[in-house]
């Protein structure tokens, strides 16, 4: 089945740094998902992003089909924004419905 | 507009016992998704739903786990009988498939 790998597994952060993290996948995608797990445990949809680049506030992600990866961007990070933030992917083959999700980066924003 | 619902949000019980987890999808949802999250595994995709039909259920551990969707706005996933390994948080999510995924918050399962 499609692998997703996401990198770096951790970050530690000064408030106001920005960050980039990433996501590759082994083989082509119809769905791609950009999710943050908050300190409480509570999941919250960033981006549907299969292809292109979104912009949300501080946050934008953009996802190169083609190249099989994507990339979130946290800009002036605050400490809210703390938690792990998980890249979830549904290949072309196989379940369409199986959204598999990569380890997650765990993000620490210090004050 | 109400998000996914989950009950119970926190669940303990002992070994051998049937634990039922139940889930309200958002209204016009037409995809629904048990997932289970633990330390070691991170999130596992148990069971999907599409239009009410069980579409992938690989994800399901063993026997002792069951799911239903009897109507577009509620779900349930049994574990009978329960063990201490089963222990973990578990998230119902609903989507207009293949779009967005909203997650409800989880309900904690304790198996003692």
């Amino acid at each position: 089945g499609i692998q997703v790998e996401q990198s770096p597994p951790d970050l530690i952060l000064q408030e106001g740094a920005n960050s980039t993290l990433r996501c590759n996948f082994s083989d082509s995608v119809n769905n791609l998902q950009w999710f943050h797990q908050n300190p409480w445990g509570q999941l919250i949809n960033l981006f549907y992003i299969p292809s292109g680049t979104k912009q949300n506030g501080r946050l934008s992600a953009t996802t190169v089909a083609t190249e099989r990866y994507s990339l979130l961007y946290i800009s002036s990070s605050q400490t809210t924004d703390s938690g792990v933030y998980f890249c979830a992917v549904d290949g072309y083959g196989g379940s369409q419905g199986n959204l598999i999700f990569g380890k997650g980066t765990k993000l620490s924003v210090k004050p | 507009d109400a998000g996914v619902i989950q009950s119970p949000r926190h669940e303990v019980t002992e070994m051998g016992q049937e634990v039922t987890l139940r889930c309200k999808p958002i209204s016009g949802h037409n995809s629904l998704f048990w997932y289970r999250q633990t330390m070691m595994r991170g999130l596992e995709l148990l069971i999907y739903f599409n239009n009410n039909v069980p579409i992938d259920d690989s994800g399901m551990p063993e026997d002792r786990f069951s799911a239903k969707m009897p109507n577009a706005s509620f779900s349930t996933l049994k574990i009978q009988p329960s063990e201490p390994r089963d222990s973990a948080v578990y998230f119902c999510a609903s989507s207009f498939f293949p779009g967005e995924l909203f997650f409800g918050e989880g309900s904690r399962l304790t198996v003692l």
